[in-house]
């Protein structure tokens, strides 16, 4: 039931490409930037991309986002056993002036 | 070095009140937009509340409004959160969260302080 829609779910193998999407609307995507965070059990959630297509430094550049619309998108290229993890996208939510995530995708490297 | 440190969480019984303190260092906190965000057991990252640098703009999602009340001392370099009538939805790892600029990303967190609502 979050506002954003990600897949719970997702794998992959090493040297493989994925890209987890993130579906919203109007009010949050269609208007608002996404951010991307990583989420490594026991840890402190990690800021991945900004902006949409912006990387903090220090992200490596495997690591890419895009926006269409309502709709987002985080490429992971060249997927390592390390970007095993669970995965969140959000963006502002104009109607609730706060912030939404979506449910967040979990990522296998198998 | 860049951190936020909570505290203040514990067990407590449904309808009474917790305060939740988050203080900063190495970070311009005087200037900089603040955010709550909790992770229930085993669901996923749910946004809490925000304030702004000044202390006089607050947000609060649906699920806290009337019972969270979030504040600021730019002074101590502290966020607090104010949690009363709490139930037993609100048990969660609450992370205190500082933001990059007034509406953008979430770009340093704390490792957070659990709250656990239960009789």
């Amino acid at each position: 039931q979050s506002v954003l829609t990600q897949p719970p779910s997702m794998s992959g193998t090493p040297g493989q490409k994925v890209t987890i999407s993130c579906s919203g609307s109007d009010s949050n995507i269609g208007t608002n930037t996404v951010n991307w965070y990583l989420h490594l059990p026991g840890a402190a959630p990690k800021l991945l991309i900004y902006a949409d297509d912006q990387r903090p430094s220090g992200v490596p550049d495997r690591f890419s986002g895009s926006k269409s619309g309502t709709s987002a998108s985080l490429a992971i290229s060249g997927l390592q056993s390390e970007d095993e993890s669970l995965y969140y996208c959000a963006s502002w939510e104009d109607s609730l002036s706060g912030w939404v995530f979506g449910g967040g995708t979990k990522l296998t490297v198998l | 070095e860049v951190q936020l440190v909570e505290s203040g969480g514990g067990l407590v019984q449904p309808g009474k009140s917790l305060r939740l303190s988050c203080v900063a260092s190495g970070l311009a906190f005087d200037v900089s937009a603040m955010h709550w965000v909790r992770q229930a057991p085993g669901k996923g990252l749910e946004w809490v509340s925000g304030i702004n640098w000044t202390g006089d703009k607050k947000h609060y999602a649906d699920s806290v409004r009337g019972r969270f009340t979030i504040s600021r001392d730019n002074r101590k370099n502290s966020l607090y959160l104010q949690m009363n009538s709490l139930r037993a939805e609100d048990t969660a790892l609450y992370y205190c969260v500082k933001l990059a600029e007034p509406l953008g990303p979430m770009d340093v967190w704390g490792k957070g302080t659990t709250v656990t609502v239960s009789s």
